[in-house]
């Protein structure tokens, strides 16, 4: 069974950078699938932030793309998100995922639980 | 960027009872590639639906999906208790990902 688990700061301030990692379990990156994070700011929908293939290849949400970076550590299998110059509109749960690949986009078929980052002073 | 619309924004229905959600895209999504998901509250999203019409492993087959182009339709055919949740699609069939906004499906 694939698991998800992501880990990082709960609390980053404004103008700084947010850093989380994905902890892959019951499956190796290096096997294949993409790997990306998805946001939900509190009470709203889903956001796509971006997403990375084992061999390094990204794609980023368009919106975030000049703030964002995706890295994978096949060694440790875990991947994770760096998203820089942070305001409170970055305030949401965040979540990893495994993306299937389809022959131009993809979707998410596994889940992590998430993990609240607040963005404030 | 391809925008989703999802309708109506809440639905109010009894167990048993038939619910019918509407994806509606601002361009044809390409090889009809639309997932639907289902979220609880404080839960992660669960994978329904791929590819307009394919269940994913689990999925009880009192969920459907349906459409093609840019007009897509999820179906429960007689809601249980645990069917009380938000849905969203999804479409794939560009680089750029994108959600629509979400369906709450309530109990009347």
């Amino acid at each position: 069974q694939v698991q998800l688990q992501e880990s990082g700061p709960g609390l980053v301030r404004p103008s700084e950078t947010l850093s989380l990692t994905c902890a892959v379990s019951g499956y190796s990156i290096s096997s294949g699938y993409y790997w990306g994070w998805i946001r939900q700011p509190p009470g709203k929908g889903l956001e796509w932030i971006g997403y990375i293939y084992h061999s390094g290849s990204t794609f980023y949400n368009p919106s975030l793309k000049s703030r964002v970076t995706i890295s994978v550590d096949t060694s440790k299998n875990q991947f994770s998100l760096r998203l820089s110059s942070v305001t409170a509109a970055d305030t949401a749960v965040y979540y990893c995922a495994r993306l299937r690949p389809a022959s131009i986009g993809s979707y998410p078929d596994y889940w992590g639980q998430a993990t609240l980052v607040t963005v404030s002073s | 960027e391809i925008v989703l619309t999802q309708s109506p924004g809440t639905l109010s229905l009894s167990p048993g009872e038939r619910a019918t959600l509407s994806c509606r895209a601002s361009q044809s999504v390409s090889s009809n590639y639309l997932a639907w998901y289902q979220q609880k509250l404080g839960q992660a999203p669960r994978l329904l639906i791929y590819g307009a019409s394919s269940r994913a492993a689990g999925i009880p087959d009192r969920f459907s999906g349906s459409g093609s182009g840019t007009d897509f339709t999820l179906t429960i055919s007689r809601l249980e208790p645990e069917d009380f949740a938000v849905y969203y699609c999804q479409q794939y069939g560009s680089s750029h990902l994108t959600f629509g906004g979400g369906t709450k499906v309530e109990i009347k």
